[in-house]
Formats: structure tokens, C-alpha cells, sequence
């Protein structure tokens, strides 16, 4: 069984578009994030919930709004997506500060 | 200064050989510390956590050195499938603030 999912795995979309990328775990983590990593492959914490609360939420332009419905699933959804927004898209999940289980990834591509 | 350095590499280093590398981090207050892998196009996967009196986990030994704010990975006996992008992990106790070096990159060539 995987321990974090996220879906799609790839993603090809048009600048201007609104699109959705979903994370789910089953490991009973209370805490959930969303990864960034562009082409410089250099890993970006975007935002944190701990029991569906954001903790964290760097500096993230506000058309990335990310939705947490329960403990087990951290959705993140874009508006207006900009040529500057693809990059890989990663979820993770943590018992609170203990260590990370990532998704395998999201790859978005805005044409 | 960034909080948390590494060595980008690329380390290239032959079959058999021992590689070492470390990571810098500028916070006093980190607490917890990690080796994560990450081959390419792949999410990071937990290589090992890093403890205070250091730890090894078959070729792989990680130490901590607080004095001088780093931690370091060595691989034994390298083989083709070490071949990676090491991402170090450091996290505040203060406010539990996880941070990811940019990752060091290593080789082996047959």
C-alpha cells in the first residue's frame, strides 16, 4: 500500500488554467505539507498543516491555496498558472516534527 | 546565509571507494537531524536520522558535530546504486522549522 499518494503524476496545462493536485496518506500523520522543487532541483516548503491547521505558509504567491478537508488528505490547488509554476510538486507527510514520507511526486508543466 | 549548506558536488568517485560529505546549518537551536536520498525524478527517501553520538547503518555512517554546526555522511565501499542526489534535513526545536539542503550529488562509476 503506498503511504502517500498524490495525483496526477503529471500534469500539462495551459498558462491562465486552474488545476488541483491531491494528497492522501494512510499513515495516520497529523501533520501534511506541499513540497516545491523547480529545475535547480533545490526542495521548497510551500505550506504545513498540523489536524487540518496551516502552520506554515511561506512566502507562496496567494493563487496557490491549499485545503486540508481531513488529517489524512492536504489538497493544493492553483489559479491563473504561470509559465514560472512548473516544477515538481511534492506532498509529505509527518508524525509532527518527526521524519517526512513524500509522495512521488507531481510534475507540472504550464505551456 | 542560508540555514542549511551543502556541497552541490558532483562527487564522482569509482566503485569500492569511501565518499564524504557534510552540511552545514546555522541554527543553534536545530534539533533533529536527517540524511535523505533522492534519485532522479524520484521523490527523497529517508537514508538515515543523525544522532548526537552518530550512527551507523551498514556502509553509511552519519556524525554530528554541534560545536561546529554540521553534519557529515560517509559511504563505504561505494556502489553503482549510491549513486544520488543526498539531501541533508535539519529541524529547529524552537519552532520545529524543517529545512533541506540543496542536496550534494555523488557519482559511482564502474
Amino acid at each position: 500500500d503506498t503511504a502517500v499518494s498524490q495525483t496526477p503524476k503529471y500534469l500539462v496545462t495551459q498558462m491562465g488554467n486552474d488545476k488541483s493536485i491531491k494528497c492522501e496518506q494512510n499513515l495516520g500523520h497529523d501533520t501534511m505539507y506541499w513540497y516545491k522543487q523547480d529545475s535547480k532541483k533545490f526542495l521548497k516548503i510551500m505550506f504545513s498543516y498540523n489536524n487540518k491547521e496551516l502552520i506554515i505558509n511561506e512566502t507562496v504567491p496567494n493563487r496557490f491555496s491549499p485545503k486540508s478537508p481531513d488529517k489524512a488528505h492536504l489538497n493544493l490547488h492553483i489559479n491563473s498558472l504561470e509559465l514560472g509554476d512548473s516544477a515538481v510538486y511534492f506532498c509529505a507527510s509527518s508524525r509532527g516534527n518527526e521524519k517526512l514520507f513524500f509522495g512521488s511526486g507531481t510534475q507540472l508543466s504550464v505551456l | 546565509r542560508k540555514e542549511v549548506e551543502q556541497d552541490p558536488g558532483p562527487f564522482n568517485v569509482p566503485e569500492g571507494a569511501t565518499v564524504a560529505f557534510n552540511c552545514t546549518y546555522s541554527n543553534s537551536a536545530s534539533q533533529s537531524f536527517f540524511w535523505y536520498r533522492q534519485d532522479c525524478r524520484k521523490e527523497p527517501k529517508l537514508l538515515m536520522s543523525v544522532y548526537s553520538s552518530g550512527n551507523e547503518d551498514g556502509r553509511f555512517t552519519a556524525q554530528l558535530n554541534r560545536a561546529s554546526q554540521y553534519i557529515s555522511l560517509l559511504i563505504r565501499d561505494s556502489k553503482l546504486s549510491d549513486s544520488a542526489t543526498y539531501l541533508c534535513v535539519v529541524i529547529r526545536s524552537n519552532d520545529y522549522k524543517l529545512s533541506f539542503g540543496a542536496g550534494t550529488t555523488v557519482t559511482v562509476r564502474a
